[in-house]
């Protein structure tokens, strides 16, 4: 099955920073979602994104499916961006796979 | 709109007994899926319900089976709890299935003892 890796495993950040994110996936696929999890376990969607870029305010994700990784982009990092970061990815409506995460702590 | 809602919010069981738990979609969305988080496994899919039909299916053993309503309110069940099935267990709804955005629940946290 499909392999999703994510680096780096741990970031800590002073508020302000800037950060990139980066998801790996040994596969072709054409759908790839980035969430958010907050301290409480709440998963947000941050983007839906099989190919191109996006953004939405401070965040913003690239990915390049013919590359097979994605990258997320945190800018002027505050501490409430704090969590874990998930890509997942999936063919057609196969299931989703997700990734190890990234744990981002901001710090004021 | 609602967000998706799952219950109970938090359980204590003990190894042997079974449990339910249950997921209410976003109004008009017809995909349920299920996922379990450990510390060790991470998150890992567990099955899609779309139109009360299985449309997908994790890795997981027989215990764990589930089913979906006519009004898409979807259920989870774990029969002969092990103290290694204490997770998160999050369900996720969209409207057409997995190939779009997916809206998660607060999860249910369960307990094994």
């Amino acid at each position: 099955g499909i392999q999703v890796e994510q680096s780096p495993p741990d970031l800590i950040l002073q508020e302000g920073a800037n950060s990139t994110l980066r998801c790996n996936f040994s596969d072709s696929v054409n759908n790839l979602q980035w969430f958010h999890q907050n301290p409480w376990g709440q998963l947000i969607n941050l983007f839906y994104i099989p190919s191109g870029t996006k953004q939405n305010g401070r965040l913003s994700a690239t990915t390049v499916a013919t590359e097979r990784y994605s990258l997320l982009y945190i800018s002027s990092s505050q501490t409430t961006d704090s969590g874990v970061y998930f890509c997942a990815v999936g063919w057609n409506t196969d299931k989703l796979i997700f990734g190890t995460g990234t744990r981002l702590q901001v710090f004021p | 709109k609602a967000g998706v809602t799952q219950t109970p919010r938090y359980l204590i069981k003990t190894r042997g007994q079974q449990v339910t738990l249950s997921c209410s979609p976003i109004s008009g969305h017809r995909s349920v899926s299920w996922y379990q988080q450990t510390p060790g496994q991470g998150l890992q899919f567990l099955f899609e319900y779309f139109s009360e039909t299985q449309r997908n299916k994790g890795n997981f053993p027989g215990r764990f089976s589930g089913r979906q309503f006519s009004n898409s309110r979807s259920e989870m069940n774990v029969s002969t709890l092990e103290l290694g099935d204490s997770a998160l267990y999050l369900c996720a709804s969209s409207s057409r299935g997995l190939q779009e955005t997916q809206y998660f629940g607060p999860g249910t946290r369960l307990l094994v003892l």
